[in-house]
């Protein structure tokens, strides 16, 4: 089946710093890739998704220059937290759509859990 | 904005049918999907339905649709414990974003 890589599985860093998050399809190509954040005991919340080629499009409250996503290739997309402070804590997720299927079908990576310190 | 809701806790015994209901509010959803959870984990398919559809079953696991009522449920024939776990409902909207309930967390008692 379809396999959603991403790196690195957890992170801490100190506030001011950025960090970076990969998500990589690993046996399909994916056109489209979306980012989620997830609060501990809530559902995903949709952040951007991310559209190979193209800018990513950000969900209403959501800070682009705060959260830079970048999808160079039909597999990898990235998200960059930058200037990373405490409440930038969380666990962030990526899915992937197979380009050409339309069932709609979200493969999910394993998740990255950043903690800001 | 559309919402797709469902309760938030279940707990059943080994053995016994679990039963997780979700109700979702966009008339044009042309697919509804569980996804599963496990802690710390990313989210896994387990199953969808298309919208012109009221049943699928697939193996342990039925999907019922009720689509007048905008009502979906997930049935866990003989649950087992590994069957803990948070499950989401999710609907998709026109083109390819897909929207998550809260999810379920489901406990099962040896």
């Amino acid at each position: 089946g379809a396999v959603v890589s991403q790196h690195p599985s957890w992170v801490i860093c100190k506030s001011g710093t950025s960090v970076k998050i990969e998500c990589r399809s690993l046996d399909f190509q994916a056109t489209t890739m979306f980012w989620y954040r997830q609060f501990p005991k809530q559902s995903l919340m949709l952040m951007a998704t991310s559209n190979e080629g193209s800018k990513a499009t950000y969900e209403q409250g959501v800070e682009k220059d705060k959260f830079l996503i970048n999808h160079a290739s039909l597999t990898l997309s990235t998200l960059t937290v930058t200037s990373a402070h405490p409440e930038d804590s969380s666990f962030y997720i990526c899915s992937a759509r197979e380009a050409g299927t339309n069932t709609g079908e979200l493969f999910f990576g394993e998740g990255s859990r950043l903690t800001v310190l | 904005g559309e919402d797709v809701e469902q309760s938030l806790f279940l707990s059943v015994r080994e053995g016994d049918s679990s039963v997780i209901n979700c109700t979702y509010t966009d008339s044009s959803s042309t697919y509804l999907y569980w996804y599963k959870q496990e802690p710390g984990a990313g989210l896994q398919l387990l199953t969808y339905i298309f919208s012109n559809m009221d049943m699928k079953q697939d193996q342990r696991l039925t999907v019922l649709l009720n689509k007048k009522d905008k009502h979906l449920s997930l049935r866990i024939a003989d649950t087992q414990t590994g069957d803990s776990a948070i499950y989401f409902c999710a609907e998709r909207e026109g083109g390819f974003k897909t929207i998550f309930g809260a999810g379920t967390r489901l406990f099962v008692k040896a």
